[in-house]
């Protein structure tokens, strides 16, 4: 069955250093999206992008994320200066283009990747 | 505004016994729900979910959800827990109508005792 793979499962970095998060969505699919968790928190929404566009971010998807995707499999999440607020789970999913002019929302989720900063 | 919560932050059971998962939803909207599970080092599966159709709604694994709007909840149960059950349970809660995202609940953790 097919799935959402994510790269590296963790991530150390220091505090102020770029970290790009990949992630390998489903291969038909077209809507692509970021969550976090926080540790002990709910899972937030990041930001979701469609035909190589951001269509929805969050508050926290500030000036210091950006999401690519740079090739037709991958799709990046970057965080330019990490911050240590910034340690957090984050999550890939991907969806289907029909699923969703069926009004279907279902989204797949990748394993996530434990990102600390230090 | 939407917002998802679940009562219990963790859920024991024995082996066999049923279990029951509490969701309570706040939408300004007609939502779709779902329930999510994770099992360690996995990526959240989807168990099943609720877009409009019947109320009491089937997944996988032998789990079912029955949304109740005058109870604004979507309880998620199965009549006998496994041992691979154990695991961590998300409610959640789609945007509203066209939106991308999805508003997750704290999680449940249900531990299923031999």
């Amino acid at each position: 069955e097919p799935e959402v793979t994510q790269t590296p499962s963790h991530q150390v970095t220091q505090m102020g250093q770029e970290v790009i998060l990949r992630c390998v969505p489903i291969s038909n699919h077209l809507y692509f999206y970021w969550y976090r968790q926080i540790l002990g928190q709910k899972v937030e929404f990041l930001v979701s992008f469609y035909n190589n566009e951001i269509s929805e971010k969050s508050e926290i998807f500030d000036d210091q994320f950006s999401v690519e995707r740079p090739d037709g499999s991958n799709f990046t999440l970057k965080i330019r200066s990490t911050k240590l607020e910034d340690s957090a789970m984050y999550f890939c999913a991907s969806s289907d283009a029909a699923d969703r002019l069926a009004g279907e929302l279902e989204q797949y989720f990748g394993p996530g990747t434990r990102l600390t900063v230090t | 505004a939407q917002s998802v919560t679940q009562l219990d932050s963790h859920v024991s059971v024995s082996e066999g016994t049923p279990v029951l998962l509490r969701c309570n939803y706040s939408s300004s909207y007609s939502p779709s729900l779902f329930w999510y599970v994770q099992h360690p080092n996995k990526g959240l599966q989807l168990l099943l979910k609720y877009t409009s159709a019947a109320t009491l709604v089937k997944g996988i694994n032998g789990f079912e959800a029955e949304f109740k709007k005058s109870e604004t909840s979507f309880h998620l149960t199965k009549p006998s827990a496994h041992m691979s059950d154990a695991a961590e349970y998300f409610c959640v809660v789609s945007g509203e109508t066209g939106a991308n995202n999805l508003f997750f609940g704290t999680g449940t953790r249900l531990t299923v005792i031999p």
